[in-house]
C-alpha cells in the first residue's frame, strides 16, 4: 500500500531563503507525482506534475525533481517571498492513471517578510 | 485553463438531515471526478472516484449509502451527505481530471461542512 511522507511538517525562513520540501513514498512504482498549494480554507492549487518518466519540471521560480529509485520528489522553491506562504502537499499517483491520489501531509511554510 | 467549481462553499445543517454538494467542471469536460475528505490539519483522504454514466466506486472504509455519489454529466457530479452526524464535519474537495492535458486533477476550492 502506498504511503506518502513530508518532512518537515513545518517550515519557517526569513524573504529571499531558497528552500527544499521534501516528500517520499513507499512504492517506486508511481504514475506520476504532483505537487500543490493550499491556502487556509482554501482547495488546491496544482503547482507542478512530474510524470513516471520525467526527472524534473520547472514552473517560475519552482522546481520539482523525482527520483524513483530512492522514493522521493523534493519542490525547490527560489528566492521565496511572503506570498509563498501556505501548505504544500504532495501526492502520488500509483494506479495507472486511474488518478486516486494518495497525499502526504504536507509541509506548512512561512516566508517572514 | 481549467476550473473545477464547488457549491455550497459552506454549510451547516441539523444532525439528521441530509446535504447535497456539487462539483463542476466549468470549462472542461471531465469523464472521472474524484471526492476528497479533510479533516483539520490532516492531508486528504480520497472517498471515492465518480465515473460519468455509471456507479462510483468507492474507497474501503467509505460507506456509499451515507456518502451517495452521482455523475450525472460530463461537467457535473454531486456528492449527498446523508443522514448527517457532527462527525461527518469536515472539508470536501472534489477534482476532475482533464485528460487533454495528460494527468493533472484540478482540484475545486472545497466545502466546509458543518453538523450540528
Amino acid at each position: 500500500k502506498q504511503e506518502v511522507t513530508q518532512i518537515p511538517a513545518a517550515l519557517s525562513v526569513p524573504e529571499g531563503e531558497n528552500l527544499v520540501l521534501n516528500c517520499s513514498f513507499t512504492d517506486s512504482a508511481i504514475y506520476n507525482l504532483q505537487w500543490f498549494r493550499q491556502d487556509p480554507g482554501k482547495g488546491l492549487t496544482s503547482l507542478l506534475l512530474i510524470q513516471s518518466s520525467q526527472r524534473e519540471q520547472t514552473s517560475g521560480r519552482l522546481n520539482a525533481s523525482l527520483d524513483k529509485s530512492s522514493g522521493r520528489s523534493t519542490l525547490y522553491i527560489a528566492a521565496s517571498q511572503p506570498g509563498d506562504s501556505a501548505t504544500y502537499l504532495c501526492a502520488a499517483d500509483g494506479s495507472g492513471n486511474t488518478g486516486k491520489l494518495i497525499f502526504g501531509q504536507g509541509t506548512t511554510l512561512q516566508v517572514k517578510p | 485553463g481549467a476550473v473545477v467549481s464547488q457549491h455550497p462553499s459552506r454549510v451547516i445543517c441539523k444532525s439528521g438531515t441530509s446535504v447535497k454538494i456539487e462539483c463542476r467542471s466549468l470549462d472542461f469536460q471531465a469523464t472521472t471526478m474524484f471526492w476528497y475528505r479533510q479533516f483539520p490539519k490532516k492531508s486528504l483522504m480520497l472517498m471515492a472516484t465518480s465515473n460519468e454514466g455509471s456507479k462510483a466506486t468507492y474507497e474501503q472504509g467509505v460507506e456509499k449509502d451515507k456518502f451517495l455519489i452521482n455523475h450525472a454529466s460530463l461537467t457535473l457530479s454531486t456528492l449527498t451527505v446523508t443522514s448527517a452526524h457532527p462527525e461527518d464535519s469536515s472539508f470536501y474537495i472534489c477534482s476532475a481530471k482533464k485528460w487533454d492535458r495528460g494527468y493533472e486533477q484540478y482540484f475545486g476550492p472545497g466545502t466546509r461542512l458543518t453538523v450540528t
